[in-house]
């Protein structure tokens, strides 16, 4: 099965300032089939992104995926209060679906 | 508006077995199918299997083979999931979440583009 590695595993910084999030893949991912999913405590993740660079119903355009094959990166462009918060990666181009293990986006 | 509603927690002893329910609503429940993923306390996302809305075919993850089987009534769009011979192990927040095909439904290729609110499921002696 493919492993997603997130880096890094605690980012900290200030509202207004931007993100970014990297995800690896140990092999490359088929079609380019990776979500992102943002998750704050006590809720269930929310999809954000699929197909690598296609933002969900309602995602703010804040939120901007890109990369192929291997290296993916999600950028949040001006973090806002509620931007804060663990985002996981997932990729889906083979069985079984796997996640990466998070990276958290805190308040510095 | 596409809602998936849980069953709530549950406590169970090491060796029994758990049924957690998740009815859907806000889409025609038989065009799409149904993945569990579980999160134990402060981990990340285990994909655990999935079920199809239509004729009920699964797929489930290696690692729960044997212990986990998943159904639907579709005459109340409900999926159900039930896992057996817990161990502690198995303590986690268990999340239903709508499967979006890329492709091939039974191929494995879901992302995950609605959630149930997750039910917390206890093993404890």
């Amino acid at each position: 099965e493919i492993v997603l590695t997130q880096s890094p595993g605690t980012l900290s910084l200030s509202p207004g300032e931007r993100a970014t999030l990297s995800c690896r893949a140990s092999q490359s991912v088929s079609s380019n089939f990776l979500a992102w999913y943002q998750q704050k405590p006590g809720q269930a993740p929310r999809l954000l992104i699929y197909g690598a660079s296609s933002r969900a119903t309602g995602v703010t355009d804040r939120f901007r995926g890109s990369g192929s094959e291997t290296d993916f990166t999600l950028t949040i462009s001006r973090l806002e209060p509620e931007d804060f918060a663990v985002y996981f990666c997932q990729q889906y181009g083979s069985s079984p679906v796997t996640f990466g293990q998070g990276t958290k986006v805190e308040i510095k | 508006q596409v809602q998936l509603v849980q069953s709530g927690a549950d406590a169970k002893k090491p060796g029994a077995s758990v049924k957690v329910s998740c009815k859907a609503s806000g889409f025609i429940f038989t065009s799409f199918g149904i993945s569990w993923v579980r999160q134990a306390p402060g981990q990340g996302l285990e994909w655990m299997g999935w079920i199809s809305g239509y004729k009920g075919y699964t797929n489930y993850a290696q690692s729960l083979q044997g212990r986990v089987t998943m159904t639907t009534d579709t005459s109340t769009s409900t999926a159900y999931m039930e896992l057996r011979s817990l161990t502690s192990d198995d303590t986690a927040v268990y999340y239903c979440a709508r499967s979006f095909c890329a492709g091939d439904c039974s191929s494995g290729r879901w992302y995950f583009d609605y959630w149930g609110q997750g039910t917390l499921v206890i093993v404890s002696s």
